[in-house]
């Protein structure tokens, strides 16, 4: 069945440092991509998304880009602010899976002044 | 004006009683979705459902039950609450577009069970 992995449970690191959170998939057909984030308090919203080999999704300077070959979709961001901290989601969605969106497990980012 | 909202925000149930978690829409969706979030698990879908009259199990429904009386409703039911069963709840509402599906989540809800 379909599944999403995120690699890092937590990332802790310092303001201007350089983020990156793995994402690896498996999905039966061709899915589309997503990131989430969730601040505390609050629900997930979806940060961007990607439907194609070599499409890359954007927003609020983070970035990832879709690749059918190695089956992943890495997060990163080149210089992370505390206001970044928040619970990250790498998410899928296949046309075959009923509507449904399948999340990794979220990782915990932490950035410290 | 917020699109998903959740009642209550927070609940605090005694143990072998019933609890009720309401979600309401006003995105026009036909998808409604229950969530519970806990450390080390992500989000973890309950029951889900198509349209108004539908309920779906998800991959944890044991110990739920969903109803979805109209569009913009849907309602997740603890009819025997259990302590295992304090987390934070997430209704979410979709549609299925071209290519993919995507969803919006409301504010969850804090559910502590004694």
């Amino acid at each position: 069945g379909d599944s999403v992995t995120q690699t890092e449970g937590q990332v802790a690191l310092s303001e201007e440092d350089f983020l990156t959170i793995h994402c690896n998939y498996s999905a039966s057909g061709y899915p589309t991509l997503f990131w989430y984030v969730q601040y505390p308090g609050e629900g997930p919203q979806l940060l961007f998304r990607a439907s194609r080999d070599k499409e890359k999704g954007s927003s609020r300077g983070f970035e990832a880009t879709y690749d059918k070959g190695t089956t992943s979709f890495h997060l990163r961001k080149a210089s992370v602010q505390e206001s970044d901290s928040a619970v990250y989601y790498c998410a899928l969605s296949d046309r075959g899976s009923n509507n449904r969106i399948f999340f990794g497990d979220g990782t915990q980012l932490v950035v410290k002044p | 004006e917020a699109a998903v909202t959740q009642s209550p925000r927070n609940k605090v149930a005694v143990t072998g009683g019933k609890v009720t978690l309401s979600c309401n829409q006003t995105n026009n969706h036909n998808n409604m979705y229950w969530y519970r979030q806990d450390t080390g698990h992500g989000l973890r879908l309950i029951h889900y459902s198509y349209g108004a009259g539908s309920t779906e199990k998800g991959d944890i429904p044991d110990g739920y039950k969903a109803s979805r009386p109209s569009q913009e409703n849907f309602s997740l039911i603890l009819e025997l609450a259990t302590p295992s069963q304090t987390s934070v709840y997430f209704c979410a509402s979709g549609d299925e577009g071209q290519d993919y599906a995507e969803q919006f989540f409301g504010p969850g809800t804090r559910l502590t069970v004694l």
